[in-house]
C-alpha cells in the first residue's frame, strides 16, 4: 500500500514569517509529484510538476525542492500573506510494471494570522 | 466560461437511490478522474480514463461506476447510494502530457441520507 503524509496537517503562521512543510512518498518506481494548493470554497489549482531528483521551482514567494531518494518534497512560503491561507496537497505518482498509480497525500492547513 | 463544470453542485438523495454526477470539459484533454474528498482525508481516486472507452479503477471503486460516452464527459454514477458514500466529489482532466498536472472542476457535494 503506498502512502504519502504531509507534515503538519495544520499550521498558524504570523503574517510577514516565512513557513515550510512536507510531503513524504516512497522512493521506489517515483515518475512525478505535484503540489496543489486548494482554497476554501474553491477548487485544488497545480502549484508545481516535480520530475527530477534536485528539481526546485518557485513561483513567487512560493518554492519547492524535490529529494526522490529519501523520498520527499519541501515546499516553502516566503514572508506569509494572508492570501495564503489554504491546505497544500501533494500528490505522488508511480509507475511499476505499467501500472500508473496517484496518491495524494491529505494536505497541511496554512492559516496566516494578520 | 468554466473548463471543467460539474452537475450538479449540490444534491441530497436517500440511501437506495441511483444518482449521477456529471462532467463536462471544454479544455480538450484525454485524460479524467473522479475523487471523492472526506473531511480530514486526502483526495481518493474512485476511476479515471485516459481516453474515450478506457476505463481504470482507482483505489476505491466499490459502489461506483463511470461511463466515458465522449472525450468531453466523463460521469460517474452511485448504483445504490448509501450514507458514507456522503462527499464533497471532484472530477478533474489532464492533458495527455506524461507529467500533466490537473484541473478540476468545483466539485460536487453528495448527501445520503
Amino acid at each position: 500500500i503506498l502512502n504519502v503524509e504531509q507534515s503538519p496537517q495544520s499550521l498558524h503562521v504570523q503574517e510577514g514569517d516565512s513557513t515550510n512543510f512536507t510531503c513524504s512518498f516512497p522512493s521506489s518506481n517515483f515518475y512525478a509529484l505535484h503540489w496543489y494548493r486548494w482554497e476554501t470554497a474553491k477548487s485544488p489549482e497545480a502549484l508545481f510538476v516535480m520530475t527530477l531528483n534536485g528539481d526546485e521551482k518557485k513561483k513567487g514567494r512560493i518554492s519547492a525542492t524535490l529529494n526522490t531518494k529519501e523520498g520527499y518534497s519541501y515546499l516553502y512560503i516566503k514572508g506569509s500573506q494572508p492570501e495564503d491561507s489554504a491546505t497544500y496537497l501533494c500528490a505522488f505518482i508511480q509507475i511499476r510494471d505499467s501500472n500508473y498509480q496517484l496518491i495524494w497525500g491529505a494536505g497541511t492547513k496554512l492559516i496566516i494570522k494578520p | 466560461d468554466a473548463d471543467v463544470t460539474q452537475t450538479p453542485r449540490n444534491r441530497i438523495t436517500k440511501t437506495g437511490k441511483r444518482i449521477m454526477l456529471e462532467c463536462s470539459q471544454t479544455k480538450g484533454h484525454d485524460r479524467m478522474y473522479w475523487y471523492r474528498q472526506d473531511p480530514g482525508l486526502g483526495l481518493q481516486l474512485i476511476y479515471y480514463s485516459f481516453d474515450v472507452k478506457d476505463i481504470n479503477k482507482g483505489e476505491i471503486s466499490d459502489g461506483y461506476s463511470v461511463s466515458r460516452q465522449a472525450q468531453a464527459k466523463f460521469s460517474l454514477s452511485l448504483e445504490s447510494a448509501i450514507p458514507n458514500q456522503t462527499a464533497l466529489y471532484f472530477c478533474a482532466t489532464a492533458s495527455g502530457h506524461k507529467y500533466n498536472e490537473q484541473f478540476f472542476g468545483p466539485g460536487t457535494r453528495l448527501t445520503v441520507l
